[in-house]
């Protein structure tokens, strides 16, 4: 079955510190890779895809992510954390011959930020 | 630019009692979806439409329905409402490029 796992519930990070928030997936052929962050009592925002080319996406808010294909990951990055990233944050991955409908969300990570 | 306008933001309904969670998007998009989120489960498809006069089922279609009698609405109904619904409602649409785009939810408490 295609799958997407996010293995940690939370990441603690100390602001200005580097984060990662982990995701890997199990879909047939090649994926387009998504992140999204959900604030609190909001809705889920675009914070980055991957669909060909280079490894290394940049998005928003000075997140970046790598696409590493031998190891199925998807693993979203920020060289130096702000408190203001404190949220929850979605992989998701849809095969490349899918339909957005075929969109499978990993169950999400909590990253807390500490001054 | 309002994106995605869900109604209600929240509602407590008893259970056995019919609801309509409201989804209006004015960006034009041909795909809209409804996704529920529930702790420890991300977000779950529950019905889709491609474009205007078409829909299907997600992941969790069961006790759901929905309609797409235009591009701008994608109401999604609950004909008998059961506690298992209980639930926080995104409605989302998706534009050419593969972003989707989410409203800020409906909070739904089925008693």
């Amino acid at each position: 079955a295609q799958s997407v796992a996010q293995p940690e519930d939370q990441v603690n990070v100390a602001e200005g510190n580097p984060l990662t928030v982990k995701c890997t997936y199990s879909v047939s052929g090649n994926p387009y890779l998504f992140w999204y962050v959900q604030y609190p009592n909001r809705g889920l925002q675009f914070l980055l895809k991957y669909i060909t080319g280079d490894n290394l996406v940049k998005g928003s808010y000075g997140f970046e992510a790598e696409f590493n294909k031998s190891q199925t990951s998807f693993h979203l990055k920020k060289p130096s954390a702000l408190v203001s990233d404190s949220a929850l944050y979605f992989c998701a991955v849809r095969p490349l011959s899918g339909g957005y409908n075929k969109l499978i969300f990993g169950a999400g990570t909590r990253l807390a930020v500490h001054p | 630019i309002a994106g995605i306008t869900q109604a209600p933001t929240s509602q407590i309904l008893a259970a056995g009692r019919r609801m309509t969670l409201r989804c209006t998007q004015d960006m034009r998009h041909n795909a809209m979806y409804w996704y529920r989120q529930d702790l420890g489960l991300g977000l779950r498809l529950i019905h889709y439409s491609n474009t205007a006069g078409t829909t299907g089922k997600g992941e969790v279609p069961d006790g759901y329905s929905v309609s797409r009698a235009n591009t701008d609405d994608f109401p999604l109904t609950l004909a008998s409402a059961v506690p298992s619904q209980t639930s926080v409602y995104f409605c989302a649409s998706s534009d050419y490029t593969g972003e989707l785009f989410f409203g800020e939810g409906s909070r739904l408490t089925v008693l």
